[in-house]
């Protein structure tokens, strides 16, 4: 079955380290995003892909970088320069960056900075 | 700029109740919106999407949402809860103005479903 594969489900970093999720889709899909939940806030963008090798800021990109060598995968870093990296990641995809082309979703990715 | 704003952050139902989740956004033309459930720890699912004609949408798991444009709103609703249903429930619209294609999110209504 196709979808998008994040790991690790679950990641502990000490302060001053930077981490790397991943996200792999096999939707053949053209765009891909990614999200940052925090408890009561909503999901905000942080950065998103709409073809290989380009990429654009969110709302909230300091802090964080990307790469999309591949149209598959979409890995976000985490780097010692975001003040508050806790949280909920959230790797998302779509087809094409028109209307009707909703956002699928992965499982997500805890980050808990100790 | 365009908003999403859902003004309960925590509902509890009972089970077998009717449920209406409220969802209010801003923006001068037609919206394109959407309603998205996470379970705990888990990723968003999409229930329904709304772009154009019929303003009553039906999505899956039995919920619907009514689009009401004089009212800026686009509520969720579900005649009987389950207490599988027991989630948090995000209103979203598409973002004309800034990164194509990206989605608008409201900050989640919690629902809590009693026995």
């Amino acid at each position: 079955d196709g979808g998008i594969t994040q790991s690790p489900k679950y990641l502990f970093r000490k302060e001053g380290q930077n981490v790397t999720l991943s996200c792999e889709q096999n939707l053949n899909h053209d765009a891909m995003y990614w999200y940052r939940q925090d408890p009561g806030q909503g999901l905000r963008l942080i950065y998103y892909s709409q073809i290989v090798n380009d990429f654009q800021k969110g709302d909230i990109a300091e802090g964080y970088s990307v790469s999309r060598e591949k149209k598959e995968s979409f890995p976000l870093t985490v780097t010692s320069a975001q003040k508050n990296p806790t949280a909920f990641y959230l790797c998302a995809s779509r087809r094409g960056t028109g209307v009707a082309n909703v956002l699928t979703f992965g499982a997500g990715s805890r980050l808990t900075v100790l | 700029a365009q908003s999403v704003t859902q003004p309960d952050i925590h509902i509890t139902v009972s089970e077998g109740a009717s449920l209406e989740l409220r969802c209010n956004y801003s923006y001068g033309a037609t919206p394109y919106l959407f309603w998205y459930v996470q379970s705990p720890g888990q990723g968003l699912q999409l229930l329904l999407k709304y772009f154009s004609g019929d303003t009553l949408v039906q999505g899956i798991k039995g919920f619907e949402a009514e689009f009401k444009r004089s009212q800026s709103s686009f509520n969720l609703r579900k005649p009987s809860v389950h207490w599988s249903d027991a989630a948090e429930y995000f209103c979203a619209v598409i973002n004309y103005g800034g990164s194509q294609g990206n989605l608008i999110f409201g900050k989640g209504t919690k629902l809590s479903v009693k026995p």
